[in-house]
């Protein structure tokens, strides 16, 4: 069965070090997404990507992240200059189509811990 | 804005008994309505979704929610719960008010069963 594949699963790096989080999102989904869910807070939405644009992005995606689909399998997040409070589970997840109803797939999350 | 309310962050449950699982949801338009099961070290994966069909919609694993429009409402529920259901369960809305696909989050039941 076709599934998000997330790499790391677990990454831990130093204040103020730079992060990149990898996703293959599902092979033939258009539509691709970060979220983010801090350790016992609600999962929350970053931003979404289509045809190589962000398409939406929450206030939380401010100039320190930026998302890239360098190779058309992968997508990746960039975290710059990292704080502890960047430090929680990422989630990409995937959808076929734009319609609401969409089922989004999520991989199973990159876990990152800022020291 | 949307927004999605899971009262209890904890629920423990009897091995056999009845699940119920509470989410309400803020909307001024008819929603689309997710739950999504998270068991420990793993993804999100999609339990059911509401999406203006049927009000009672049954999903894998034996769960089923009703949505109740007067109540605004999407409780999740189990006749008898298994050991397997141990896991953290996640209601979601979808963002229908600003045309995005942007799923919003509640803050998660995680639900124990005990033998």
């Amino acid at each position: 069965e076709p599934e998000v594949t997330q790499t790391p699963s677990h990454q831990v790096t130093q204040m103020g070090q730079e992060v990149i989080l990898r996703c293959v999102p599902i092979s033939n989904h258009l539509y691709f997404y970060w979220y983010r869910q801090i350790l016992g807070q609600k999962v929350e939405f970053l931003v979404s990507f289509y045809n190589n644009e962000i398409s939406e992005k929450s206030e939380i995606f401010d100039d320190q992240f930026s998302v890239e689909r360098p190779d058309g399998s992968n997508f990746t997040l960039k975290i710059r200059s990292t704080k502890l409070e960047d430090s929680a589970m990422y989630f990409c997840a995937s959808s076929e189509t734009l319609m609401n109803t969409g089922e989004l797939f999520f991989g199973e999350g990159s876990r990152l811990t800022v020291l | 804005a949307q927004s999605v309310t899971q009262l209890g962050s904890h629920v423990s449950v009897s091995e056999g008994a009845l699940v119920l699982l509470r989410c309400n949801y803020s909307s001024s338009v008819p929603p689309y309505l997710f739950w999504y099961v998270q068991y420990p070290n793993q993804g999100l994966q999609l339990l059911l979704k509401y999406t203006s069909a049927a009000t009672l919609v049954k999903g894998i694993n034996g769960f089923e929610a009703e949505f109740k429009k007067s109540e605004t409402s999407f409780h999740l529920t189990k006749p008898s719960a298994h050991m397997s259901d141990a896991a953290e369960y996640f209601c979601a809305v979808s963002d229908l008010m600003s045309g995005t696909y942007k799923y919003i989050f509640g803050t998660g039941t995680r639900l124990k069963v005990l033998a």
